[in-house]
């Protein structure tokens, strides 16, 4: 599997409720972004966590992250509707001139 | 609006033309990263350019792909003789320094590239 893996690939919630997406990486990372796409547009940058942080959190948005197992998490609390979106993490080389991203997580907030 | 800018949004061709994508970055970025994206899929990093350089095209097919960032104008994406396996998403990023590490790329809203 490539580098940044979300999991699940889909998810559906009811509105006001909590949607978590999981998100596994190989390689070390300096750190990992969290993007937001909404259909038909460019990406949106959300959250940036570094190795040495644990959590993070911005908003209704909260990120953690396990680099002995090589994964992260992103919680949206209290979803809405206008959440509907796909999310993907992201890790940046050594370089840091290239973001590898993930399939993706593809969310549906119904009113 | 200050951020990154894609022209066209749309584009098709022929099998066999030339595709060009331009991209603006954000005023004062002066690097362009540029990303492919099959529907349902994630972005695929392509090549990373600065001003007048390629720094990183080990994305980028060796053949009938090429990217330029010059001096003055837009960073340009350029497919020759296209193929239908060219039909994607094709998304522009820019940053104010190298260190993805510690910044966030800021994104334009792509090219849709089709070809019949």
């Amino acid at each position: 599997s490539q580098q940044g893996e979300e999991d699940p690939q889909a998810l559906s919630i009811q509105e006001g409720e909590n949607a978590t997406m999981n998100c596994s990486y190989k390689t070390s990372i300096n750190n990992l972004q969290w993007y937001r796409q909404n259909s038909g547009r460019g990406l949106v940058h959300l959250i940036l966590i570094r190795s040495n942080e644990r959590e993070k959190h911005s908003g209704r948005l909260r990120v953690t992250l396990d680099t002995s197992k090589k994964s992260s998490s992103l919680l949206i609390t209290a979803s809405r509707a206008a959440d509907t979106a796909s999310y993907f993490c992201a890790t940046a080389n050594n370089a840091g001139n290239m973001l590898t991203f993930g399939g993706g997580t593809r969310l549906m907030v119904k009113p | 609006n200050a951020g990154v800018m894609q022209n066209p949004r749309h584009l098709v061709r022929r099998r066999g033309q030339e595709a060009r994508l331009r991209c603006s970055p954000v005023k004062g970025h002066s690097h362009v990263y540029w990303y492919r994206q099959l529907p349902e899929e994630g972005l695929k990093f392509m090549v990373y350019l600065q001003k007048e350089n390629i720094i990183d095209e080990s994305g980028m097919p060796k053949e009938r792909f090429s990217a330029e960032f010059p001096k003055e104008g837009p960073s340009i994406l350029r497919i020759q003789q296209v193929v239908r396996g060219d039909s994607a998403a094709y998304f522009c990023a820019s940053s104010p320094s190298h260190r993805g590490n510690d910044q966030p790329q800021h994104f334009g809203d792509g090219t849709r590239l089709s070809i019949l």
